[in-house]
């Protein structure tokens, strides 16, 4: 059972130039969280997903954009990257029926560094 | 404002010794409760999570948590800390089915 799968787990970009960070999840869960991780600042929500093909910003969105075609995928794309997007990337599911079900099953990390 | 927040950036204890992280949240209602910890390059990791009943609930690797609605407080404890429960605790709750929401963490450092 390979939970939330997330790739690469490092990058470094130049900035301005683009990337796409990928997430899956085999869970078959409905939410979908995109979160950023700085030190001090505990985990800011990016973006997030209800289901597939309905998204929504969180605390953070600007600079970063998101699609969700299926239920499995929710990938991140930095349209033109910047040195304060450098953090590492936690992707997050979830199962919408609440109660004991609603913990996040995060993903390993991707630790993007923008020169 | 929906909020979390963990009073203390960083601890230390003594290894044996007794630990409580503590945990304030701001809502209206009773939301989710989550503690999570995350060794260092690593992902979360889910300890232990309320959402009603028993307000004392145990979780993995011999930690515990209780919730005081008064307080508006999820405060975790551990009897007696090992060295491998060094790491980065993170409360969170879910006010909105899905979306959780951080504190800023607590590193523990665990002293031989």
């Amino acid at each position: 059972n390979a939970g939330v799968t997330q790739t690469p787990k490092f990058q470094v970009l130049k900035t301005g130039q683009s990337m796409t960070l990928q997430c899956a999840q085999d869970m078959n869960h409905e939410y979908m969280s995109w979160y950023r991780q700085d030190p001090g600042m505990g985990l800011r929500l990016i973006h997030y997903s209800v289901g597939a093909g309905i998204t929504d910003q969180g605390e953070v969105p600007n600079g970063y954009n998101v699609s969700r075609s299926t239920t499995e995928d929710f990938p991140l794309r930095l349209l033109s990257a910047a040195p304060s997007q450098t953090s590492v990337y936690f992707c997050a599911s979830s199962n919408p029926s609440g109660g004991l079900n609603t913990e996040a099953f995060f993903g390993q990390g991707t630790r993007l560094t923008v020169v | 404002a929906q909020s979390v927040t963990q009073p203390d950036i960083h601890i230390t204890v003594s290894e044996g010794a007794s630990l409580e992280l503590r945990c304030n949240y701001s809502y209206g209602a009773t939301p989710y409760l989550f503690w999570y910890v995350q060794s260092p390059g690593q992902g979360l990791q889910l300890l232990l999570k309320y959402f009603s009943g028993d307000t004392l609930v145990q979780g993995i690797k011999g930690f515990e948590a209780e919730f005081k609605r008064s307080q508006s407080s999820f405060n975790l404890r551990k009897p007696s800390v090992h060295w491998s429960d060094a790491a980065e605790y993170f409360c969170a709750v879910v006010f909105n089915a899905g979306k959780s929401t951080f504190g800023d963490g607590t590193t523990l450092t665990v002293k031989p």
